[in-house]
């Protein structure tokens, strides 16, 4: 089952704006993760935050989580063309399942136009 | 470059035929875990091995199996192939067990006819 989902499925910008994506999970974490994934490729790792930490910067990429809402965003500022992909969040489950087990949304597919 | 290779990167079978797909982890990293991921959905969770030993399953059938070798490569075998099993299969490596980064190869397309 697929424990995050984002929101909105597909969101389409001009170069130079701001992207937000959202995402949703089910139940106690460690850690969400956001990742990359060009078309048809492999996941490229962006950000982890921890689950006692509110807010990550990375460059132009800014994570907030809400665990008492289980919710996490994603913010890539100023984008540019090359930020076209989907984006997926990933979540672990703290609940003792398997260490390193990822449950990923459908993620968000994100175009942004020059 | 996350340095986990896979191969091949792309194939066509036939249903109740069998593949196997290979992945080469990234130096140094002691576990990989292998991702299904359909068109248009995320990646699907199918196993992971940590030392050569099956650590944790998703909810795949038996004919979905694995092994890790001694130099952390790794295999995955699907027996009795199935239309649905059609999808990139990713292979993930990390360097500990506990929840952190994976660093993915750029998959395997399966196509089943």
């Amino acid at each position: 089952s697929q424990q995050g989902e984002e929101d909105p499925q597909a969101l389409s910008i001009q170069e130079g704006e701001n992207a937000t994506m959202n995402c949703s999970y089910k139940t106690s974490i460690n850690n969400l993760q956001w990742y990359r994934q060009n078309s048809g490729r492999g996941l490229v790792h962006l950000i982890l935050i921890r689950s006692n930490e509110r807010e990550k910067h990375s460059g132009r990429l800014r994570v907030t989580l809400d665990t008492s809402k289980k919710s996490s965003s994603l913010l890539i500022t100023a984008s540019r063309a090359a930020d076209t992909a989907s984006y997926f969040c990933a979540t672990d489950e703290d609940r003792g399942s398997t260490l390193g087990r990822l449950y990923f949304g459908r993620g968000t597919q994100l175009t942004v136009w020059p | 470059e996350t340095g986990v290779t896979q191969s091949p990167t792309h194939l066509i079978k036939t249903r109740g035929q069998q593949v196997t797909l290979r992945c080469s982890s990234q130096s140094g990293h002691n576990t990989v875990s292998w991702y299904q991921q359909a068109l248009g959905q995320g990646p699907q969770f199918i196993f992971q091995y940590y030392r050569e030993e099956e650590n944790g399953r998703g909810n795949f059938p038996p004919r979905f199996s694995g092994l890790q070798f001694p130099n952390y490569s790794s295999e995955l075998n699907v027996n009795a192939l199935e239309l649905d099993d059609s999808a990139l299969y990713l292979c993930a490596s990390s360097l500990v067990l506990v929840p952190g980064e994976l660093f993915f190869g750029e998959g395997s397309r399966l196509t089943v006819l």
